[in-house]
């Protein structure tokens, strides 16, 4: 079993839409969890942390279910600006260990 | 915000030769470096972890000899592939830990190598 898994999309949505990205991560033990978004050749870039109260900012919210081991992304009201792979991310040691990747879920939002 | 240069963009080069792919921290020290694999379609897989002034600790499948990593200061890390195959094109990302802002990473622009 992969250590995070991601819903394999691609997810081809119009202008306005809302949808959400699902993660399951394998290690109980991860600590901290992130989401980034991947431009096509480009390097990956932070765009929210994830914590158990869930947060938000702007358009994205993002949930954290440890019970479950399940990771959630919510994009209201889509741009065509939002178009990219997202990928979920865990670490398992603040301290010393680095990032482990999902595959990611492509979004493609079209007028 | 800070910025994390990688060096060069791309490169193509014959099969055998070594490559050397250099991992600047523009703005900040960055005690721990880490090294990135991504294939098309596949996720970033995490090829080695760089300490300034000591060994890199590589991942499991990956051949240290083969993937030579320096972190030489703290805000230089290099990775050399050496004796290229095609087997080897990837893209290359190194991301760098703020030894002040501890918990954040970022990222390299990426380098694109081809071998032919």
């Amino acid at each position: 079993r992969k250590e995070v898994e991601q819903d394999p999309g691609p997810f081809n949505v119009p202008e306005g839409a809302t949808v959400a990205f699902n993660c399951t991560y394998s290690n109980s033990a991860s600590q901290s969890f992130f989401w980034y978004r991947q431009d096509c050749r480009k390097e990956p870039k932070l765009l929210m942390s994830v914590y158990s109260s869930g947060n938000e900012d702007g358009r994205f919210t993002a949930q954290l279910n440890r019970a479950s081991q399940y990771i959630s992304l919510l994009i209201r009201d889509s741009k065509l600006s939002d178009s990219a792979t997202y990928l979920c991310v865990v670490t398992t040691n603040q301290a010393g260990t680095a990032l482990i990747f999902g595959k990611g879920t492509t979004l493609s939002v079209s007028s | 915000g800070a910025v994390v240069s990688q060096h060069p963009s791309w490169v193509i080069c014959k099969s055998g030769t070594s490559v050397k792919i250099e991992c600047r921290s523009l703005d900040f020290q960055a005690t721990t470096m880490f090294w990135y694999r991504q294939f098309p379609k596949q996720s970033l897989m995490l090829m080695a972890t760089s300490n300034e002034g000591s060994k890199a600790t590589y991942e499991q499948g990956v051949e240290k000899d083969k993937f030579l990593i320096n972190h030489a200061s703290l805000t230089l890390s290099t990775l050399t592939v050496t004796s290229a195959h095609p087997e080897d094109s990837s893209f290359y990302i190194c991301s760098a830990r703020d030894r002040v802002a501890y918990n954040e990473q970022f990222f390299g622009p990426g380098t694109r190598l081809t071998v032919l």
